[in-house]
């Protein structure tokens, strides 16, 4: 089973700066990443897929790196609506995995 | 409009039986996978499994194997996700998600599903 492992676990950043969150599988999963946002009470959202390419109707200052085993999402001039829980998935290796999420909290 | 609605929220007791619902809209239900995943309070997401509407292919995480039944019924364009005999331990929020070359790019609203005596 392919183990996602985000870190850190909570990041503080203040609006307007740049936030990046790290992503890391047990093994290799190649570009096939995905990372989704979540805010409280509401279902999570597709932000980019294929490791680097944004989904429908997502904002420029998100993007997403890496292949194999190494993915960052980078935000690049937090925005108040930004603010939430960030998790990246693998679907290359069956069972498809989530990371543990990333709280991006407002400093 | 892409829709997927999730069916209301649930309470239970441990040992009572289940299915839950979603209901797909504005896309061709039958040509895509339809995916459950599980988010127990306070926590991450977990990818329960999978279903292949079209043919009714389904595959299950090892984790879930054997605890939860997925089916689908393309006819009212609908799939669902099942439980025989729950357990305190199911409760939590369940998502479908529409599955688009694997990615999850639509997500119902989710389903809150309490187990308690």
């Amino acid at each position: 089973e392919t183990v996602m492992t985000q870190s850190p676990a909570t990041l503080s950043v203040s609006p307007g700066e740049r936030a990046t969150i790290s992503c890391r599988a047990s093994q290799s999963v190649d570009g096939n990443l995905a990372w989704y946002q979540q805010k409280p009470g509401q279902a999570p959202r597709l932000l980019i897929y294929g490791a680097s390419t944004r989904a429908t109707g997502i904002p420029a200052r998100f993007s997403g790196s890496g292949s194999g085993t190494e993915f960052t999402l980078t935000i690049s001039s937090l925005q108040s609506e930004d603010f939430a829980v960030y998790y990246c998935q693998q679907y290359s290796n069956w069972p498809y995995s989530f990371g543990q999420g990333t709280k991006l909290e407002i400093k | 409009e892409v829709q997927l609605v999730q069916s209301g929220a649930e309470v239970k007791k441990p040992g009572e039986s289940l299915k839950i619902s979603c209901k797909g809209s504005g896309y061709s239900f039958t040509n895509y996978w339809i995916a459950w995943v599980r988010q127990m309070p306070g926590k991450g997401l977990e990818w329960m499994g999978m279903i292949y509407v079209g043919d009714s292919d389904t595959r299950y995480s090892p984790s879930f194997q054997g605890q939860v039944t997925i089916s689908a019924d393309k006819s009212i364009s609908t799939a669902y996700l099942q439980w025989s005999s729950l357990k305190a331990s199911d409760t939590a929020i369940y998502y479908c998600a529409r599955q688009n070359d694997f990615r999850l790019d639509y997500w119902g609203q989710g389903i809150h599903v309490t187990v308690s005596s």
